[in-house]
């Protein structure tokens, strides 16, 4: 049963850092792309992040390029995303989501890990 | 990046049939058939109905099925059941090595 679990969310001020991680099970870790998704409170999903099965790919949103940071590691099975200079706009639960296969879409998700950013 | 578009609501009666558009551009939709389809109950996380535009995972009732036309994806749930009433969020692989939801559409069964 594959499963994915986040953490380290919580309220952090506005321009400080945060980095949230992914605990992965149940599959081979190493072999699928592995993305972060963004929701803010009451609106729609946001594709935030991308990172190939070997860590050499990365992509991102236009919201945060620069800003954070998509990284792996395949031998703890983890996925990590450091958000720095942090916005009131990036208040949102972030879920990581594995994906089935090569830009085919995101088969298993985490349950979610809100940000709130606030002074 | 612009969000897909997708109409904010739409609703039909037990057993009807419902389709839910998704419109982009030639850089994602129209340009990949790489579409999948997302079902989200209040407080859950998102769940795969469609990828690849058309297919269905295992588990999925084929009550769900997905289209493509063009710059235009569409979603049908047809024989609507009460469980069927979540929000709905397409998405599409994007050039550059991006992605991009839709708005989503809130689905009411009335």
């Amino acid at each position: 049963q594959m499963q994915l679990v986040e953490s380290g969310g919580g309220v952090v001020q506005p321009g400080r850092s945060l980095r949230l991680s992914c605990a992965a099970s149940g599959f081979s870790f190493n072999t699928f792309g592995m993305h972060w998704v963004r929701q803010a409170p009451g609106q729609g999903l946001e594709w935030v992040a991308v990172t190939s099965s070997n860590g050499v790919a990365k992509f991102y949103a236009d919201s945060v390029k620069g800003r954070f940071i998509i990284s792996r590691d395949n031998s703890e099975n983890t996925l990590y995303l450091q958000m720095d200079s942090l916005r009131g706009e990036d208040t949102a639960v972030y879920y990581c989501a594995k994906e089935r296969g090569d830009f085919t879409g995101f088969d298993s998700w985490g349950q979610g890990t809100l940000v709130t950013v606030s002074s | 990046q612009s969000a897909l578009t997708q109409p904010a609501s739409v609703s039909g009666s037990p057993g009807q049939s419902i389709t839910i558009s998704c419109t982009g551009t030639s850089s994602d939709v129209g340009g990949y058939n790489y579409v999948s389809w997302y079902q989200q109950h209040p407080g859950k996380a998102p769940k795969l109905v469609i990828y690849d535009v058309t297919n269905r995972p295992s588990g999925v009732s084929n009550r769900f099925s997905g289209s493509k036309s063009g710059t235009t994806a569409s979603l049908t749930i047809s024989g609507l059941q009460g469980e069927d009433e979540a929000d709905y969020y397409c998405s599409s692989y994007k050039s550059g090595g991006t992605y991009v939801f839709g708005t989503g559409t809130k689905v009411a069964v009335l």
